[in-house]
């Protein structure tokens, strides 16, 4: 199985801060990677695809970069709306994971 | 507009089996795969398995295997997730997720709403 390890679990940060969360693969996954956002009591909100292709109606201040096993999901200045947990997950091949998630918490 | 329309929160006892819906609308519910994925109360997602609608193919985590069946009936547009032997630790909100494949990704673009299995004796 991939494994797929967030660092870091949690981040403290202000409105208007930029703020970076990387996903590692235990293997070379491509770019078969999605982001998503999900906030307490909802259902996960897919930010972007194939690890860097934002989708339709997210802002623009989410970006996503990376390839092979290394990737990164960038906020470039947080809003009062983006505190909320996000989870890296890989469809590279079965069975599909997800990373641990990181929870990003007003400062 | 896409929508996947869950059933309601189910409470059963060790032991027992649960099966919850999924149902689609908004899009032709052949053509699209679809996910189960489990968060327990505080914790990550846990990815459950995949069925194609189209053919009924299925892959599922292999500490699942044994335990869970998913099917889907096409005429309702409407896919079941059955886990069976249950255990405390089974207690979670399960999601069914639609899967939009291009050539690069396979990511979780449509979300239920999300049904919460309790366990408990």
């Amino acid at each position: 199985d991939i494994q797929m390890t967030q660092s870091p679990s949690s981040v403290s940060a202000s409105v208007g801060d930029r703020v970076t969360i990387t996903c590692r693969a235990s293997q070379g996954i491509s770019s078969w990677l999605a982001w998503y956002q999900q906030k307490p009591g909802k259902a996960p909100k897919l930010l972007i695809s194939a690890a860097s292709s934002l989708q339709s109606g997210v802002p623009s201040r989410f970006s996503g970069s990376g390839s092979g096993t290394d990737f990164t999901l960038t906020i470039s200045s947080l809003q009062p709306e983006d505190f909320a947990t996000y989870y890296c997950q890989q469809s590279n091949s079965f069975p599909w994971t997800f990373g641990q998630g990181t929870k990003v918490e007003i400062k | 507009q896409v929508q996947l329309m869950q059933s309601g929160p189910e409470v059963k006892k060790p032991g027992a089996s649960v099966k919850v819906s999924c149902k689609a609308s908004g899009y032709p519910f052949t053509i699209y795969g679809l996910n189960w994925v489990r968060q327990a109360p505080g914790q990550g997602l846990e990815w459950m398995g995949w069925i194609s609608p189209y053919n009924g193919n299925t892959n599922s985590a292999q500490k699942l295997q044994g335990r869970v069946t998913m099917t889907t009936d096409t005429s309702t547009s409407t896919a079941y997730m059955e886990l069976r032997s249950l255990k405390s630790d089974d207690t979670a909100v399960y999601y069914c997720a639609r899967v939009n494949c291009s050539s690069s990704s396979c990511p979780l673009d449509y979300w239920g709403q999300g049904t919460l299995v309790t366990v408990s004796s």
